[in-house]
């Protein structure tokens, strides 16, 4: 079975200060990993896609590596901004299909 | 439309009374999920749709949930005899394939069982 495990639950920084989000995962044989974002009372939104193939995926202030043989993920969020207060989620799509997530990071940028 | 579109948005319903929730996909996806998100909860798989065929119905919590897909496009998530227990977010999801394609998640529909 597929366990996905964020680290930590939640994280509080000033602005400007770089974010780093852990995700990590006990099953390799994925098809790849999706990070999103969660704003209260929303659905996800999707950040970044990274294939089981790729190492990294950038966009914009954000940046994604994964280690699929020691399944990792981590996120990168340069220069933090209020804006980015939500909550992540990180997400395995199995060989069965399914999408696996994580119970998420509660992020707080204070200004 | 542009993206993934669920309706109603929010619904309260009586204990005991049947529901149908709506998910109106990305044009063109093939692959088409439902999830739940109880209160401070983590997303639970429900079933997802290759078409309009579910080939794992595994995650639906009892017999008083089903859910169909017709023409490859708009899904139907249907619960009999709602319980207070099935109050929810339940957020739907579709993609280009099921394999290898970024997911792209709907608003989701606000189920309050009173």
């Amino acid at each position: 079975k597929q366990e996905v495990t964020q680290i930590p639950a939640a994280l509080s920084v000033p602005e400007g200060e770089n974010l780093v989000l852990n995700c990590s995962f006990t099953d390799s044989a994925i098809y790849n990993l999706q990070w999103f974002r969660q704003d209260p009372g929303k659905g996800l939104t999707s950040l970044l896609l990274i294939q089981s193939s790729q190492r990294e995926q950038t966009s914009g202030r954000l940046n994604a590596s994964l280690d699929k043989s020691s399944g990792r993920s981590t996120l990168y969020i340069a220069a933090s901004q209020p804006g980015d207060s939500a909550t992540y989620l990180c997400a395995v799509r199995r060989g069965d299909y399914k999408l696996s997530f994580g119970a998420g990071t509660t992020v707080t940028v204070r200004a | 439309g542009a993206g993934v579109s669920q309706s109603p948005s929010n619904k309260v319903t009586e204990k005991g009374k049947d529901v149908e929730l709506r998910c109106d996909p990305i044009s063109g996806h093939t692959a088409l999920y439902w999830y739940r998100q109880s209160l401070g909860q983590g997303l639970e798989f429900l079933i997802y749709f290759q078409g309009n065929s579910a080939p794992d119905k595994s995650g639906l919590p009892s017999d008083r949930f089903s859910a169909e897909r017709t023409g490859g496009s708009v899904s139907t998530l249907t619960i009999q005899r709602t319980q207070q227990e099935d109050s929810a977010v339940y957020l739907c999801a579709s993609s280009l394939s099921i394999m290898n394609t970024e997911a792209f998640f709907g608003q989701g529909t606000r189920l309050t069982v009173v």
